[in-house]
């Protein structure tokens, strides 16, 4: 148990459907990240998040859209998703920017 | 961020320590070396990490070579449970993106 926690844990969704993974951190960190892992990238950061300002954004089609209500709080709102979406969505935390980072289990989706 | 350069695949017996080695030759001055695991499909788990002094905490000990270029992870007592990707970063001071090679697979057999 790291402190951070996503839900779902398994997501399986149409590509017409819009679904939103959660993640929350318990840790009293101001920086959150969401990072895709699948078999052909092994890990790709693809959102920032610090003191709820969003401060790194890698190129993500706009089918992603992040929101961070607050700094314990993170989403990722997905809609109309492509099969090679599927991925392992991880989010974690750090007390800064720049320190040690804290992975929640992830959210295995599967686009269909 | 410098590469690093870990062996494919190790194997260890259960309760005996597991060294992990991690090549990092063009590591510069500013950049730590971290360690994170991850088990099948789940996140991965930060272990340790330090700059150039020994670090040890509950989960490990990291040895770094006096000249930086190499490390090596220490499982003391390894447990089935340990069995795991590794991966060996080196990241910078400041903004941390992560980004994991292709690691360690740690097989802890009884």
């Amino acid at each position: 148990e790291t402190g951070v926690t996503q839900t779902p844990r398994h997501l399986v969704m149409g590509m017409t459907n819009k679904k939103s993974l959660k993640c929350e951190q318990h840790l009293g960190h101001n920086a959150m990240y969401w990072y895709k892992q699948s078999a052909k990238k092994p890990l790709e950061l693809m959102f920032v998040y610090s003191l709820e300002e969003r401060v790194e954004n890698n190129s993500v089609p706009s089918r992603f859209s992040p929101e961070c209500p607050n700094s314990s709080h993170l989403f990722l709102h997905l809609h109309t998703l492509q099969p090679e979406d599927s991925a392992l969505y991880l989010c974690a935390s750090s007390r800064t920017g720049t320190d040690t980072q804290y992975f929640g289990p992830g959210t295995r989706l599967t686009v269909l | 961020d410098a590469k690093t350069t870990q062996p494919p695949s190790m194997d260890c017996a259960e309760g005996r320590a597991a060294n992990l080695p991690c090549n990092h030759s063009t590591i510069s001055g500013n950049e730590y070396v971290y360690w994170y695991r991850q088990i099948h499909s789940q996140g991965p788990q930060y272990i340790i990490h330090g700059l150039k002094n020994n670090e040890t905490n509950e989960m490990a000990s990291l040895i770094i070579t006096e000249d930086r270029k190499s490390s090596t992870l220490i499982l003391p007592h390894a447990t089935l449970r340990d069995t795991a990707v590794y991966y060996c970063i080196a990241l910078p001071t400041g903004f941390q993106k992560l980004v994991f090679g292709t690691g360690t697979r740690l097989l802890v057999s009884p």
